[in-house]
């Protein structure tokens, strides 16, 4: 069975840092694109950014360039996203989603931003 | 980027009774590979969301075959043939042809 767990959000003042985990089993992790998705409170569904199977390409969206970086580590099935600078506005839920088709979804781990 | 619009932002219908949901994309999702990377996803209340349909029209695994994808280009419709309770919830379309991914802004489908 497919599982992807997130950890790793929480209460962070504006300008600080965050590292999301995303710990996947029931699949072969290195074969697969990765994902991360956020959903501000009421709102709709955002992608954050992609991870190719061997790390060598990532793509964000322009509102996280700069500021968050994803990465990956296939021998421990992870997925990780460290966020910086982090704003008001990335207040949400994260989550992380097997390939760029988003066929499989974690249940998410709340990040909220104030001060 | 290319902006998905979902209409209409609400649909309520009757319990057994057949709904439809519209994607409209501001380009074609055709990508170079020739392959359209259009997804459908339900989401209930405090729950992530349900990947029901890929590249257009393909069931995702355990998916029932009440739900149904259609369309080409840039126009899509999600159709489920006969609603049952567990279907209410949001439905958001997305694109995956070209990065950054986007999705619709949501429909939600209520109960009369």
């Amino acid at each position: 069975e497919v599982q992807l767990v997130e950890s790793g959000g929480g209460l962070v003042q504006p300008g600080g840092s965050l590292r999301l985990s995303c710990a996947a089993s029931g699949f072969t992790f290195n074969s697969f694109w990765m994902s991360w998705v956020r959903q501000a409170p009421g709102k709709g569904l955002e992608w954050v950014a992609n991870i190719k199977q061997d790390g060598s390409e990532t793509e964000y969206v322009d509102s996280v360039k700069g500021r968050f970086t994803i990465s990956r580590d296939n021998a421990n099935n992870s997925l990780y996203l460290q966020m910086n600078s982090l704003r008001a506005e990335d207040t949400a839920v994260y989550y992380c989603a097997r390939e760029r088709r988003l066929a499989y979804w974690g249940q998410g781990t709340q990040v909220t931003v104030s001060s | 980027d290319i902006v998905m619009t979902q209409t209409p932002l609400s649909s309520p219908v009757t319990l057994g009774q057949p709904a439809s949901i519209s994607c409209r994309s501001s380009q074609s999702l055709v990508h170079s590979d020739g392959n359209t990377y259009l997804s459908w996803f339900h989401q209930r209340p405090g729950q992530p969301p349900r990947p029901l349909i890929y590249k257009i029209s393909k069931r995702f695994s355990g998916v029932p075959d009440r739900f149904s994808g259609s369309g080409a280009g840039t126009d899509f419709t999600l159709k489920i043939s006969r609603v049952e309770a567990e279907d209410v919830g949001v439905y958001y379309c997305m694109q995956a042809t070209q990065s950054p991914l986007t999705f619709g802004g949501g429909t939600k489908v209520e109960i009369k």
